[in-house]
């Protein structure tokens, strides 16, 4: 079935980068979404991004898609404390008439001061 | 922020017993969602709902149980809890359009 993957844990210093990635085998993904989990709290939707596109920028976030190999990636420019959170990956397809998401089992950023 | 409430927000209970928990949202999304989180597999869905009474099983379903008799409505049933269903549960919502979810506070249980 499909699946989506991505690494466990990030570290980064503040001030720096975060660059979150994502990998997705469903070729059909029409949807493709970051999704915030701050301790405590249920999932937020951060960004997304249609399958036809190439990049998304908002603000300090840019999204990349690769669909070509199958790889998103979350960009985060300028990371604060605040940003320290859990990152899902998440991907869906207009097939799929039960309007499922496949979420990947997310990224722990820390943030090093 | 989508109006989506679980109830209760904790609870510990005892092998063996029967447990509800309660979504609840004041969106009229048609489309309704439980998963359950736990360290190392990320969220895993349960049972979903397309309408009032229309449901359908996730990837663990096993031990789980789902109704919803009211568009605002979606129930888990737990019916007989064992250990391995301590866990964080969340329910979600989403209009079907983009098929953004937005996700409840979720709910801590505990089976002893």
């Amino acid at each position: 079935g499909e699946d989506v993957e991505q690494s466990l844990f990030l570290s980064v210093r503040e001030g720096d980068s975060s660059v979150i990635n994502c990998t997705y085998t469903d070729s059909s993904s029409t949807y493709l979404y970051w999704y915030k989990q701050e301790p405590g709290a249920g999932l937020q939707l951060l960004t997304y991004i249609f399958s036809n596109m190439d990049m998304k920028q908002d603000q300090r976030l840019t999204v990349l898609l690769n669909k070509k190999d199958k790889h998103l990636s979350l960009r985060i420019a300028d990371t604060q404390t605040g940003d320290s959170a859990i990152y899902f990956c998440a991907e869906s397809s207009i097939m799929n008439r039960d309007d499922k998401i496949i979420f990947g089992k997310g990224t722990r950023l820390h943030i090093l001061p | 922020d989508a109006g989506i409430t679980q109830s209760p927000r904790h609870k510990v209970t005892e092998t063996g017993t029967p447990v509800t928990l309660r979504c609840h949202q004041t969106e009229n999304h048609r489309y309704m969602y439980w998963y359950r989180q736990d360290p190392g597999h990320g969220l895993r869905l349960i049972h979903y709902s397309y309408g009032v009474k229309d449901t359908d099983k996730g990837e663990v379903s096993d031990g789980y149980s789902v109704s919803r008799s009211k568009t605002e409505d979606f129930l888990l049933t737990l019916e007989s809890a064992t250990s391995s269903q301590t866990s964080v549960y969340f329910c979600a919502i989403s209009p079907g359009q983009l098929n953004e979810q937005f996700f409840g506070p979720g709910t801590r249980l505990t089976v002893l």
